[in-house]
């Protein structure tokens, strides 16, 4: 089955404490991005892979890393999470970058950081 | 900037009456447009899609017309069900950027009633 594998579903860690969420597809898609949900805010772009080893920000990078080293996975890293960062995330994965291509999201993994 | 506007929410509605959300955007170039669902507990998946001036998307009952002239992209159901409770995203996406982001509009609730 076609997907995108986040873990955990969810995460309560205290201000500080590094933390990874995983990110996996099938699909063997170039592109992967991922994007934080908050009320009232919509979905905000974080960063961005369009292919290994090729990432850039998006709309709200800041405090954020992430890494591209094989084309399944997608890892997004918080080396030291503050209580702003409370957030639903996804990730999501696209075959290429055109505009047409459908963008297949994850079940979300909501952090929150006390 | 690129924006989606999208009406507030959120909506209620009883079984089998007529569904409008509003969307309208405002973008530099000729985007696609978008309407993703978010079902409880799940990320989002592609409603429909219209990708030119006057094209028609529809899925699932739901359809919206890509209209350039007033710069919206309407969803419409003429009878919903409560398994489309759900939230609703408007979402463009520009051509040549070399990135897919979906701009997105901050989303509409909608719970329908039995």
């Amino acid at each position: 089955e076609a997907q995108v594998t986040q873990n955990p579903r969810y995460l309560i860690t205290v201000t500080g404490k590094k933390l990874t969420v995983t990110c996996s597809q099938n699909m063997n898609h170039e592109y992967m991005s991922w994007y934080r949900q908050d009320p009232g805010l919509g979905l905000r772009q974080i960063y961005y892979s369009m292919n290994v080893e090729v990432t850039d920000k998006g709309d709200v990078p800041e405090g954020y890393k992430v890494s591209r080293k094989e084309k399944r996975n997608f890892p997004l890293i918080l080396e030291s999470p503050s209580p702003n960062q409370t957030s639903l995330y996804f990730c999501a994965s696209s075959r290429g970058v055109s505009t047409n291509e459908k963008l297949f999201f994850g079940s979300g993994t909501q952090l929150s950081v006390l | 900037g690129d924006s989606v506007t999208q009406m507030e929410g959120p909506v209620t509605l009883s079984e089998e009456a007529f569904l409008t959300i509003n969307c309208t955007y405002t973008a530099t170039g000729y985007p696609s447009l978008f309407w993703y669902v978010q079902y409880p507990g799940e990320g989002l998946q592609l409603l429909l899609k219209a990708t030119k001036a006057d094209d028609k998307g529809s899925n699932k009952g739901f359809e919206a017309t890509y209209r350039k002239e007033t710069t919206s992209f309407h969803l419409e159901k003429g009878s919903v069900q409560v398994s489309d409770s759900a939230v609703y995203f408007c979402a463009l996406s520009l051509p040549g950027t070399g990135n897919t982001p979906l701009v997105f509009g901050k989303g509409t609730r909608l719970s329908v009633i039995a």
